[in-house]
């Protein structure tokens, strides 16, 4: 069974670093791209940014290019998104994704639960 | 970047009723379009991608169409289960959202 496991909810402060999880399981980790994707409270989804943890190739949204950095470490089947100095409007759901990409179709099939990410002095 | 605009953005249905979904791409995306089920405090789901292809294990009512600009999410016979926000999504784009409320 394909699975998606995120780490914990979180409660920072302004300018603090921050690195949240994404752990696969039940299918070949390095052979699918990881999506992560925001959802700021009452609003919709924002696609983020992917990786793939194969070779680690990555690509932003321009909205989040430099931003967050998405990384991934293979060998622990574990995505990863951080910030290096968090704003209160970073407070969001974050979610992972399996994406599936190929000829003509290109989406996320399996999600994580969320990791709901409080940023408040 | 390609913008995608769904209609409406909020929308009041009866069990039972035929719903239809509108997402419109601000340029030509071949078939590259993917439906989402989100329901609160719970992740999406995906229900159709490239286009018009069922995900597996979702109910035959939900349909996709479309190519080009324009797609649709129809669900034949609204269920209460199917209230939720609909979101549609092509490579790193989503839609604004629709959602289903009980009239």
């Amino acid at each position: 069974e394909v699975q998606l496991v995120q780490s914990g909810a979180e409660v920072k402060k302004p300018g603090e670093s921050l690195k949240i999880s994404c752990k696969g399981s039940g299918y070949s980790f390095t052979s699918y791209w990881i999506g992560w994707v925001r959802q700021m409270p009452g609003k919709g989804l924002e696609w983020m940014g992917i990786i793939y943890p194969g070779d680690s190739d990555t690509r932003y949204s321009p909205s989040f290019q430099g931003q967050v950095t998405i990384s991934a470490d293979k060998s622990i089947s574990t995505a990863y998104l951080q910030w290096s100095s968090l704003k209160a409007s970073d407070t969001a759901m974050y979610y992972c994704a399996r994406r599936v990409a190929a000829q003509e179709v290109d989406y996320f099939d399996y999600w994580g639960q969320g990791t709901l990410v409080t940023v408040s002095s | 970047d390609i913008q995608l605009t769904q209609s409406p953005s909020f929308l009041s249905a009866s069990v039972g009723d035929r719903v239809t979904i509108t997402c419109r791409a601000s340029q030509g995306i071949s078939s590259y379009l993917a439906w989402y089920q989100q329901k609160p405090g719970k992740a999406p789901k995906l229900l159709i991608y490239a286009a018009s292809t069922l995900q597996s294990g979702v109910p035959s009512r939900f349909s996709g169409s479309g190519s080009g600009t324009e797609f649709t999410l129809t669900i034949s016979s609204l269920q209460p289960e199917d209230f939720a926000t609909y979101y549609c999504q092509q490579l790193g784009t989503f839609g604004g959202g629709t959602k289903v409320e009980i009239k």
